[in-house]
């Protein structure tokens, strides 16, 4: 079965500060991994993915993904938070064989305090 | 994303009432979704569809049914609507080009309240 952790619901952070959401999965065989943000009153934005090759996925907005394999995670980083940055993060995978579904986790809330 | 559009935005129902969302998208993408997004649950998939004579069940498909009416279209129907189908919708669309690694993009969704 594929299924995704993301272990805190809540993340604050200050502003400037480099921010992490982190993200665990489970999945036969290797993964391909998403992270979706979501803002009040809006549908879900791609932000990245990774399919292969650098373990290292740059993103939209700055932001940024590291693939684990041995730690089975693909967490979620900035160097630099912005307020703008406020949001509700999801992480998502997909094996590479079997149904096409995206498995979503449930969600982390980052507030980045001013 | 624009290009996903989602009619209503927002819907108030009784129990028992029929109710259509609808899903139009000019991405030209083959393949289009319904998701519900609850609370401390994250995303579940609802129904999908490859092309316009494929339809297939997602995690949640009871209480539920699709019609894919044209490439550009999607609806997700609720026969006959309970209070615990209420929650935000989502439709989102693939361009299928990729197989696995198709990254879905999404409407900006319909919240939806069974009273």
């Amino acid at each position: 079965a594929q299924s995704v952790a993301q272990p805190e619901d809540q993340v604050n952070v200050a502003e400037g500060n480099p921010l992490t959401v982190k993200c665990t999965y489970s999945v036969s065989g290797n993964p391909y991994l998403f992270w979706y943000v979501q803002y009040p009153n809006r549908g879900l934005q791609f932000l990245l993915k990774y399919i292969t090759g650098d373990n290292l996925v740059k993103g939209s907005y700055g932001f940024e993904a590291e693939f684990n394999k041995s730690q089975t995670s693909f967490h979620l980083k900035k160097p630099s938070a912005l307020v703008s940055d406020s949001a509700l993060y999801f992480c998502a995978v997909r094996g590479r064989t079997g149904a096409n579904n995206l498995f979503f986790g449930t969600g982390t809330r980052l507030t980045v305090i001013p | 994303d624009a290009d996903v559009t989602q009619t209503p935005r927002n819907r108030i129902t009784k129990t028992g009432k029929r109710i259509m969302l609808e899903c139009s998208q000019t991405k030209g993408h083959d393949r289009m979704y319904w998701y519900r997004q609850d609370p401390g649950l994250g995303l579940r998939l609802i129904y999908y569809s490859f092309d316009v004579k494929d339809i297939n069940k997602g995690e949640i498909s009871d209480g539920y049914s699709v019609s894919r009416q044209a490439q550009a279209k999607f609806s997700l129907s609720l026969e006959s609507a309970i209070p615990n189908q209420t929650a935000l919708y989502f439709c989102a669309t693939s361009d299928g080009a990729g197989g696995h690694t198709d990254t879905q993009y999404f409407g900006p969704g319909t919240r939806l309240t069974v009273l």
